[in-house]
């Protein structure tokens, strides 16, 4: 089965400051998602990078795919407390199990004002 | 996108008891998956809703424990049988829409709250 590791598990940092978060798989990565949760509620949709070294944004997140790392990350430029909350990625399954998504442990981001 | 609703928000059950849950979804989607997210935990996919015939459960999971209905392209539901205070979990429903290619995006219900006492 395939897994994820997230890293860092948390941060924290000042506003304004750029950070990156990195989740790696133990397997092939044929779609990679990325969400946000505050604590406690649902997942929004940040970005999926699908298998060939994408790289996407969206106002100050970028999110590439490294797939001969089997890795991912996501940047945050300038970080706002807006940004603050729980980072997810998710592996999709690809195949049979397409749309069967794995999940890392989750990146806990604090920012302070 | 797809706008997507989940009947309760949050529920205080005795053990013992049943609860459904439900997700709607406000256009035809291809795909709806169940995941639960325990305290502190990351989420892990219960089961594949599948239209018209029966739910395809993960490793760990069985029917009788989570029935899963999905009657049509909008709705779902999903039922935690014979709660235990181990099923206190959040609950979400997942959803790829109809005009899905390879790959592409899938959002999440806002989720269920569950505490089992």
């Amino acid at each position: 089965s395939q897994e994820l590791e997230q890293s860092p598990q948390s941060l924290i940092v000042q506003e304004g400051k750029n950070l990156t978060i990195n989740c790696t798989s133990s397997k092939t990565l044929y779609g990679l998602y990325w969400y946000k949760q505050k604590y406690g509620e649902g997942l929004i949709f940040l970005m999926m990078l699908q298998k060939g070294g994408e790289e996407k944004s969206h106002e100050k997140i970028t999110a590439k795919l490294d797939e001969k790392k089997q890795q991912s990350s996501l940047h945050i430029t300038a970080s706002q407390p807006s940004h603050a909350g729980i980072y997810l990625c998710g592996a999709d399954g690809g195949g049979t199990s397409y749309g069967k998504l794995t999940f890392g442990q989750g990146t806990i981001l604090t920012v302070h004002p | 996108s797809a706008v997507i609703s989940q009947k309760p928000s949050r529920d205080i059950c005795q053990r013992g008891t049943s609860l459904t849950i439900q997700c709607q979804v406000d256009s035809q989607v291809t795909m709806m998956f169940w995941y639960r997210q325990q305290p502190g935990q990351s989420l892990t996919l219960i089961a594949t809703a599948n239209q018209g015939s029966e739910a395809t459960y993960e490793s760990g999971f069985v029917i009788d424990k989570f029935p899963i209905s999905r009657p049509n392209l909008t709705f779902s539901t999903l039922t935690v049988s014979n709660m235990s205070p181990e099923d206190s979990s959040i609950y979400l429903c997942s959803v790829v829409p109809w005009e899905a290619t390879s790959y592409n995006e899938q959002f999440f219900g806002p989720g269920t709250r569950l505490t089992v006492l």
